[in-house]
């Protein structure tokens, strides 16, 4: 029940292309959903995250998309870049956990110029 | 400049070596965290401490110790016994942002590799 399954593994995407990823979930407790970008050999950096109050967060490129009933979000990235192209992880986090994430396992994404 | 620092950024030891990783933050944030990478296996918590003088055990913390005597500082030793040692380690830290909203924040990672 604490796991967060992402899909897919891997991802190419052509350049300007939508870039989608998804993320389910089991635990209800969870309140606190964020998006890491991680590039080789550096430290995950946090993208965008979003609470289950609303349905959808946009950040430049960057949305989040969230059903509660169906207990997943997902992350779109439109007109995607090369530079894009790096390991995204989705995680989430209750209140009572104190901020201990659990994170899915990530999708590299590739994006073909 | 503030942030997360891990030292070295590769580290080398010879097997039934015991190894410390250094993390400091300057961000004044209550919360440490040490995680494990390795690939396809997303990021694995080893151990957290929410206060100074106190830590808990994560999902793999078999053969690591950890020590929180400064705010700033959450050092990890990787033991003899942790049985396959050579991995990406992540320091991160976080701080309550809002209403049960913990935002957390990763260092830059050392990479060990134990031969």
């Amino acid at each position: 029940q604490q796991q967060v399954k992402q899909s897919p593994q891997s991802l190419i995407v052509q350049k300007g292309g939508i870039s989608i990823i998804n993320c389910a979930y089991e635990n209800t407790a969870f309140d606190y959903f964020p998006w890491y970008q991680q590039f080789p050999g550096k430290g995950p950096a946090l993208l965008i995250a979003i609470r289950p109050d609303v349905s959808e967060k946009k950040e430049g490129r960057f949305t989040i998309s969230f059903n509660k009933s169906a207990k997943q979000f997902s992350l779109h990235i439109m007109d995607s870049q090369p530079g894009d192209s790096a390991t995204y992880f989705c995680a989430a986090s209750s209140a009572g956990s104190q901020g201990n994430l659990i994170f899915g396992k990530g999708t590299k994404l590739s994006v073909k110029p | 400049d503030g942030g997360i620092t891990q030292s070295p950024k590769y580290l080398f030891r010879k097997e039934g070596q015991n190894v410390t990783l250094s993390c400091e933050q300057n961000l004044n944030h209550d919360a440490m965290y040490w995680y494990r990478q390795d690939p396809g296996q997303g990021l694995r918590l080893i151990y957290y401490s929410q206060i100074v003088n106190d830590f808990q055990k994560g999902d793999i913390a078999e053969g690591y110790s950890v020590s929180r005597e400064k705010k700033e500082s959450f050092p990890l030793t990787v033991t003899s016994a942790q049985k396959n040692p050579t991995a990406f380690y992540l320091c991160a830290s976080s701080h309550q942002r809002d209403r049960g909203t913990y935002e957390q924040y990763f260092g830059p990672g050392t990479r060990l590799t134990v031969t």
